[in-house]
């Protein structure tokens, strides 16, 4: 079976401080990867995904994330949080023909 | 990026009434589409994937009946909420799926915008 597991459902931080929304998955293969933020009333907008190549992936707005396969694991990272990146974070798994999703973490960031 | 529109956005009915969600691929063709519902605070929850020609796949627990999926055209996919009751008020999404590689996975989904659907 596989499931997406992110740890944390509200994260806050304090402006310009460090971003970091951890996700682990359990497949019996490597899935493909996938952050996705999500602002209030509207739909999803991916930040990031890893499919294959290098392990450290780079999305929009200074977001990046690595794909440990012996941790299974893909946290999201940002050096410095900025007040526009409040809102809820998605983690996914594409594998098969299905899509998986994690809970969703909301970030709080304060000023 | 690809873009994927859902109409309305947001839409307040009566209970007992039905509410039709269009969803429509902009600049690409999808054979298949997939709708979800969120509650607030929540994740998403697949309810059905829509297949262009075909019947859709509905996952466990979700009624048919009560929510029609029609998808007529390698662009658009319609959810009809029959007989709206007030526990059907929440947020539904549409995506669609990018080509998929050797291994069978998709690359991507796009995401519609989202309609909000209130039943008083």
């Amino acid at each position: 079976a596989q499931s997406v597991t992110q740890l944390g459902s509200h994260v806050s931080v304090s402006e310009g401080a460090l971003v970091l929304l951890r996700c682990n998955y359990s497949s019996s293969v490597p899935p493909y990867l996938f952050w996705y933020v999500q602002y209030p009333n509207q739909g999803l907008q991916l930040l990031l995904k890893y499919t294959t190549g290098a392990t450290l992936v780079k999305g929009i707005n200074g977001f990046e994330a690595e794909f440990k396969k012996s941790e299974t694991s893909f946290h999201l990272t940002k050096p410095s949080a900025h007040m526009s990146d409040a809102a809820e974070y998605f983690c996914a798994v594409s594998l098969g023909n299905q899509f998986y999703f994690g809970t969703g973490t909301s970030l709080t960031v304060i000023p | 990026g690809a873009v994927v529109s859902q109409h309305p956005s947001r839409v307040i009915c009566k209970s007992g009434t039905s509410v039709k969600i269009e969803c429509r691929s902009l600049d690409f063709q999808a054979t298949t589409m997939f709708w979800y519902r969120q509650f607030p605070k929540q994740s998403l929850m697949l309810m059905a994937t829509s297949n262009e020609g075909s019947k859709a796949t509905y996952e466990q627990g979700v009624e048919k009946d009560k929510f029609l999926i029609n998808h007529a055209s390698l662009t658009l996919s319609t959810l009809t909420v029959t007989s709206a009751h007030p526990e059907d008020s929440s947020f539904y999404i549409c995506s669609a799926p990018s080509g998929t590689s050797v291994r069978g996975s998709y690359n991507e989904q796009f995401f519609g915008p989202g309609t909000r659907l209130t039943v008083l």
